[in-house]
């Protein structure tokens, strides 16, 4: 059973503080990784991939991607009150379904 | 230019009817993916159509569910006989070819009285 695994919160951050987002994977053969904000009510959005080990930045958000460990992060520098949301990390092999984790709720504490 | 759509925005049924969900991707998206998301948890994939046909529909839980996606564009997700446990929020979300960076559509809340 291919699983994505997150610990589901609430993760409280200070505003300006970094917020730091796990995620482990089981299956060894995933080649592309997302993470997705989702607001209550509201519909998953994309908000970076990673398809290699290291990091990559975008903003204020930078995803790390270590495939030895099998570990997914994504950090968020000078967390704003609007980064509250829940955020889930996803996983695929090539070609087959995206695998979504259950997702980790963020407060970002004003 | 326009997102995913999905009608309607809410489904109240009672137990043992038919519903059908639609959802309207992204204009030139060629596959197309059914969510299933429960309160508290991830979204859960259904089925991937690329263009007309199911590449996969493991998803599917039992066989009251169906999909089809006729014409390659507008799909619609059946589901016989609902119980009360198939309410959530069924999302569907769509992806232009060669990329797997999908785009969600809001969704349409299912409650099956």
């Amino acid at each position: 059973q291919k699983e994505v695994e997150q610990n589901s919160g609430p993760l409280s951050v200070p505003e300006g503080a970094i917020a730091s987002l796990n995620c482990t994977y089981s299956d060894r053969g995933s080649q592309s990784f997302f993470w997705y904000r989702q607001y209550s009510g509201k519909s998953p959005e994309l908000i970076m991939s990673i398809y290699s080990n290291g990091d990559k930045e975008d903003g204020r958000f930078t995803a790390q991607l270590n495939k030895a460990s099998q570990y997914v992060s994504l950090l968020i520098r000078d967390s704003q009150p609007s980064d509250s949301a829940t955020y889930l990390c996803a996983v695929n092999r090539e070609g087959d379904k995206i695998i979504f984790g259950k997702g980790t709720r963020l407060h970002i504490l004003p | 230019g326009a997102g995913v759509s999905q009608t309607p925005s809410n489904k109240v049924t009672e137990k043992g009817k038919y519903v059908e969900l639609r959802c309207d991707p992204i204009s030139g998206h060629t596959a197309l993916y059914w969510y299933r998301q429960s309160l508290g948890q991830g979204p859960e994939f259904l089925i991937y159509f690329q263009g007309t046909g199911a590449a996969d529909d493991s998803g599917l839980p039992n066989d009251r569910f169906f999909a089809v996606r006729p014409e390659g564009s507008v799909s619609t997700l059946k589901i016989q006989r609902t119980e009360r446990g198939d309410s959530a929020v069924y999302l569907c979300a769509s992806s232009s070819l060669g990329t797997d960076t999908q785009y969600f559509g809001p969704g349409t809340r299912l409650t099956v009285l």
